[in-house]
C-alpha cells in the first residue's frame, strides 16, 4: 500500500461546480498535512496547510480526520484557473521535514 | 519572495556520463531537498539535507549522491547516468514546513 493515496482522477467539471478531493495516508506518526497545487509543466506550490480543526481559505476548505487518516480538499465555485494537479502531502515523522507526496489528482475546469 | 533556482531547465546526457544538477536558494533556509517526478509515481524523495555538509537518504537514493558545501547550494550527482534516470528533477528548500520548489530540470539520458 502506498503511503499517501489520492483519487485517481482526472476530474472534469464545469465552471462554478463544487469538487472534492480525497486523500488517505498510512503512517499514523504523520504530524503535518498539506495540499500543494502543480500547474502543467510548473513546480508544485503550497495551496494550504491542513489542521485538525479544519481550515478555509476563500473558496478552498481542507479537512483532516486523524482517526481515519483521511484528508480532503473542497473547492467551491470552480474557476478555469483552478485547473491543475492537486497533491496531498504529509510528513513522515515528528521532525516535520521528511515529506511524502501523493501521486496527485488532476482537475480540469471546463467553460 | 523565496527564490529557488536550478542550473538547467533541460539536459541531455549519455549513458555512463557523470551528471551534476545544481540548486541554489536565496532565503537562508536550513533544509534542502531533491526529488524526482515521474508520471503515475508522483514526487519521490532522493536526498535531503538539514544543514551544511549534512545529508540524509530519501526513498530512492540508489545511483545518486549529493553535496552541500554551502548553505545556499545543494547539488545532486548522478555518478553514472542510466536511462532509468530520465526524469524531472525538482529541488526544494524550506525553513518551516512549507517547501519552495525550483522550476525543475528535465533530464533525458540516452
Amino acid at each position: 500500500r502506498k503511503e499517501v493515496e489520492q483519487d485517481p482522477g482526472p476530474f472534469n467539471v464545469p465552471e462554478g461546480a463544487t469538487v472534492a478531493f480525497n486523500c488517505t495516508y498510512s503512517n499514523s506518526a504523520s504530524q503535518s498535512f498539506f495540499w500543494y497545487r502543480q500547474d502543467c509543466r510548473k513546480e508544485p506550490k503550497l495551496l494550504m496547510s491542513v489542521y485538525s480543526s479544519g481550515n478555509e481559505d476563500g473558496r478552498f476548505t481542507a479537512q483532516l480526520n486523524r482517526a481515519s487518516q483521511y484528508i480532503s480538499l473542497l473547492i467551491r465555485d470552480s474557476k478555469l484557473s483552478d485547473s491543475a494537479t492537486y497533491l496531498c502531502v504529509v510528513t513522515r515523522d515528528n521532525y516535520g521535514q521528511n515529506f511524502v507526496f501523493g501521486p496527485g489528482t488532476r482537475l480540469s475546469v471546463l467553460p | 519572495d523565496v527564490k529557488v533556482t536550478q542550473s538547467s531547465r533541460y539536459l541531455v546526457k549519455r549513458t555512463g556520463e557523470k551528471v551534476f544538477l545544481e540548486c541554489v536558494q536565496d532565503m537562508d533556509h536550513e533544509n534542502m531537498f531533491w526529488y524526482r517526478q515521474d508520471p503515475g509515481l508522483g514526487l519521490r524523495l532522493i536526498y535531503f539535507s538539514y544543514d551544511v555538509k549534512m545529508k540524509e537518504k530519501g526513498d530512492i537514493p540508489e545511483g545518486y549522491s549529493v553535496s552541500r558545501e554551502k548553505k545556499e547550494r545543494f547539488s545532486l550527482i548522478l555518478e553514472s547516468a542510466s536511462t532509468n534516470q530520465t526524469s524531472m528533477y525538482l529541488c526544494a528548500s524550506s525553513w518551516t514546513e512549507t517547501q519552495y520548489f525550483g522550476p525543475g530540470t528535465r533530464l533525458l539520458v540516452l
